[in-house]
This record gives C-alpha cells, sequence and structure tokens, in this order.
C-alpha cells in the first residue's frame, strides 16, 4: 500500500490566497484526519471524518478553513483567504477505526507570507 | 477534559543509557493510548499503543511502555539508547464516548542522544 498521500509536497503563497491541500488516505479506511503542526502550538487536530462525513470540527481554527471529503478516497482542506499566521505543517492521517492506528502522510509544509 | 501531560519537552540521555520519557493522561472514559515518533521532515509514525489488553506493550525498536491506570500514567522506555533514537516523540489519548472519538495529542519530547 502506498500509504497515506498529501499533495502538494510544499506550498508557499501569499496572504489573501487560497490554499487547498489534499489528502488520499489508504484505501479501507473510514476514518480522516487533519492536523496542523506549529511550534508554538504543537499537533493540533483540526477535523476528522467517518464514512466520509464530518464528525468533530470543533480544532478548525475559524471560518476561513474549510474541508471537505467528496468520497472515501480523497479530501481537502482549504484556507481562504490564507493569512501569515497559517503558517504550519498540515498532516492528514487515516486509520481503520476511531481507536486504532492512525497512519499519517508525510505533511505539507505551508508558507503564508 | 481529556488532556495529555509531556514532562519535559526536550530530555536528553548517552548513547547506552536507559531512556523514559513520561506521560499522564486525564479522561473520564477509559483510554487507548498511543506512542508516535516522528523524524524530522516526516510524518508521526506508530511507535507502540494500549488497547486495554496487557498493560506492558512492547513496540518497535526496543521501547516499551506501561499503562498504569493507578497513576493515570503510560511512560515510554527503552534500556539502552542508540542514536538512531534521535526524534519527536508523542503521546496520544483516544476515547469514544457516545459513538464520538476524542483525540488529544501531547505537545511532543524532543529527545537527544549524546555518543
Amino acid at each position: 500500500d502506498a500509504g497515506v498521500i498529501q499533495s502538494p509536497r510544499h506550498e508557499v503563497t501569499e496572504m489573501g490566497q487560497e490554499v487547498t491541500l489534499r489528502c488520499k488516505p489508504i484505501s479501507g479506511h473510514d476514518y480522516l484526519f487533519w492536523y496542523r503542526q506549529t511550534m508554538m502550538r504543537g499537533l493540533e487536530l483540526l477535523i476528522y471524518f467517518n464514512n466520509n462525513v464530518p464528525i468533530d470540527d470543533s480544532g478548525m481554527p475559524e471560518d476561513r478553513f474549510s474541508a471537505k471529503m467528496p468520497n472515501a478516497s480523497f479530501s481537502t482542506l482549504k484556507i481562504q483567504p490564507s493569512e501569515p499566521r497559517d503558517s504550519a505543517v498540515y498532516f492528514c492521517a487515516s486509520s481503520r477505526s476511531g481507536q486504532e492506528t492512525q497512519y499519517f502522510g508525510p505533511g505539507t509544509p505551508l508558507l503564508v507570507l | 477534559a481529556q488532556s495529555v501531560t509531556q514532562l519535559g519537552s526536550h530530555v536528553s540521555v548517552s548513547e547506552g543509557a536507559l531512556v523514559l520519557l513520561r506521560c499522564n493522561y486525564s479522561s473520564s472514559v477509559p483510554p487507548y493510548l498511543f506512542w508516535y515518533v516522528q523524524y524530522p521532515n516526516q510524518g508521526l509514525q506508530l511507535l507502540l499503543k494500549y488497547t486495554s489488553a496487557a498493560t506492558l506493550v512492547k513496540g518497535i525498536n526496543g521501547f516499551e511502555a506501561e499503562f498504569k491506570k493507578s497513576e493515570t500514567s503510560f511512560h515510554l522506555t527503552k534500556p539502552s539508547a542508540h542514536m538512531s533514537d534521535a526524534a519527536e516523540y508523542f503521546c496520544a489519548v483516544i476515547t469514544n464516548s457516545g459513538g464520538y472519538q476524542k483525540v488529544t495529542f501531547g505537545t511532543g519530547t524532543k529527545l537527544q542522544v549524546i555518543p
């Protein structure tokens, strides 16, 4: 299995621009998680899906952030408009069930200038 | 409220010495506990997990952790540190309440191994 796939590999953008991060979970995994990692705040859970349905989005920082999972093999995290404080590494992870091991993607480092 | 506390954001040990990374948690329902490792510029990888079976859990690379309910702890240990163990380690707790999963990661502990 290829593991969790994230794209782009890295992203640099200017403040105010829209950013879309993509994730392909491991086939057969019913749960998908989006995390953000920064030096200041550590690893934060933003949102997770179960069977393509958003279950808990309480970690999404504000309305500028949105996430979708149109099917079992694809999810997006969108930031519109982006701000410099959104700079972080964004990770996607998937698992078979809610209590099982989460498998993390390589992350997408985002720099907003 | 559910929480995870990792004591010590940075830990340094000599090569060959005992590694002890501390993790304490709080949760109102029985937890599932995990230790993950993150090498530079990579995602997190599972080291080991506790899921209500044996309280002493063995993981990869010689690491193990013991679940102590009375102390609400899940400390990670390795008898002899290797240079390749230098990384950041995260403790995580997952609980299931009413069909909802609550996931909480600790703030991480960076392990430095001194030759």
